[in-house]
């Protein structure tokens, strides 16, 4: 178990692109979650997936943001025509149905600066 | 709906000093309650939850938290502070029926000076 993964951890853009994130969650976790954290401030909930339904998303989640998981595994997040006020700490999260709140496990996360 | 309002953006300690992190939830369901730490540049690390039971969470790093069910207070708690606890502290909540996602306050930088 290698815990949540992310890539990459540090991405930085031009306004006006785009820009793609992997997660890779615990591998027995069949629940995963999308987190954007700017500065000073607490995360704050996109969206999840349960296997590859995606079940809840957020209205901070605007058109221009997509998230994926097609096979129940990895999952993408992408930011189409990024603007400067994407910038931001972009965290993964995992747990288990089973297990609830007992997993519910971070990665380190990617930080986007749009420029 | 869940919320949590963290008080003190900021706490200043000597090391050695007790730590007090307040932290005060509202939900319209009995909570789920967890405290994070998140150091600079880095993801979020569990330090200890309340899900249901004893009411006195023990985590690591020494911290432990009590849930006041009257008081609407999970506050986070420390002994003694080291230097290495400076950090980011997030207090965060879920229903703890499904339990989908979390809802976090705005956390309280600690600071701890020598």
């Amino acid at each position: 178990d290698t815990g949540v993964s992310q890539d990459p951890r540090h991405k930085i853009t031009k306004r006006g692109q785009n820009v793609t994130f992997r997660c890779d969650p615990i591998s027995e976790h069949n629940r995963l979650y999308w987190y954007r954290q700017t500065l000073g401030q607490g995360p704050e909930f996109l969206t999840y997936f349960q296997n590859e339904a995606q079940l809840e998303k957020s209205r901070l989640l605007s058109d221009r943001f997509s998230a994926e998981r097609p096979k129940g595994s990895f999952s993408t997040l992408e930011i189409q025509r990024t603007e400067q006020g994407d910038s931001a700490m972009y965290l993964c999260a995992s747990s288990s149905l089973s297990r609830g709140a007992n997993g519910y496990t971070f990665g380190s996360g990617t930080r986007l600066t749009v420029v | 709906a869940q919320s949590v309002t963290q008080l003190g953006s900021h706490v200043s300690v000597s090391e050695g000093a007790l730590v007090l992190l307040r932290c005060n939830y509202s939900s319209s369901v009995p909570p789920y309650l967890f405290w994070y730490v998140q150091y600079p540049n880095q993801g979020l690390q569990l330090l200890l939850k309340y899900t249901t039971g004893a009411t006195l969470v023990k985590g690591i790093n020494g911290f432990e938290a009590e849930f006041k069910k009257s008081e609407t207070s999970f506050h986070l708690t420390k002994p003694s502070a080291h230097m290495s606890d400076a950090a980011e502290y997030f207090c965060a909540v879920s229903p703890n029926t499904g339990f989908q996602k979390l809802v976090f306050g705005t956390g309280t930088r600690l600071l701890v000076s020598p």
